[in-house]
């Protein structure tokens, strides 16, 4: 069982598409993550979000736009995305956004991209 | 950014074998985490370890950080089927603490 949940669990969506994923959490926690995975290897952080704010973005293209509309809640919103961009999207959150905090993860959303 | 690198990549034992995975940093981390990612699954975190020489027990798993924390290990003594997964550790940043880096992971199967 994961307290992190993610919707939808599975999407395929063509390049013109413009879709959202989803991410909720009911810990109290004040950070959030978002996370990209292709296969064999490790997930790479996408964005940070710490007391509802911005406070990370890892040079992640603008066709990817997250959001926090509040604590509880993380969304990815998808447009205009490449063949490349299929991957497993993890959401993840920590207490307070401190490396030395562990991290909870989501079930994911595999994405695929036609 | 941090580069944590990890070895082996794969590792394949028998049931019963014993499993150990390196994590090497080029600078000192101030703490390491790892987590165990099943396949198909998510990472799930294990441990942290933040003194330097640290050595955590969790049943058959031990996990050390080195005296200059640079370096990190996790060992498996007497592996079982449900120790199949990617093992990764991470390590913060040097420049921005609010944000790790995972190692690229070891893949350990077990053969029964």
């Amino acid at each position: 069982d994961t307290e992190v949940t993610q919707t939808p669990k599975h999407l395929v969506m063509g390049m013109t598409n413009k879709k959202s994923l989803k991410c909720e959490q009911h810990m109290g926690h004040r950070a959030m993550y978002w996370y990209k995975q292709k296969a064999k290897k490790p997930p790479e952080l996408m964005f940070v979000y710490s007391y509802e704010k911005l406070s990370i973005n890892e040079s992640v293209p603008s066709r990817f736009s997250p959001e926090c509309p509040n604590s509880s809640l993380l969304n990815l919103h998808l447009h205009a995305l490449q063949p490349e961009d299929s991957a497993l999207y993890l959401c993840a959150s920590s207490q307070t956004g401190n490396s030395n905090q562990p991290q909870h993860f989501g079930d994911g959303t595999r994405l695929s991209i036609l | 950014g941090q580069q944590v690198m990890q070895i082996p990549q794969y590792q394949h034992v028998q049931e019963g074998e014993d499993f150990t995975t390196y994590c090497n940093s080029s600078t000192t981390l101030s703490n390491i985490q790892w987590y165990k990612q099943r396949p198909g699954g998510h990472p799930v975190f294990l441990i942290q370890l933040v003194k330097s020489g640290e050595v955590k027990k969790q049943k058959r798993l031990t996990f050390q950080f080195g005296e200059a924390k640079k370096n990190s290990s996790l060992h498996i003594t007497a592996t079982q089927t449900t120790d199949v997964g990617t093992y990764f550790c991470a390590g913060p940043d040097r420049d921005n603490f609010n944000k790790f880096y995972f190692g690229s992971g070891t893949k350990l199967n077990v053969k029964p």
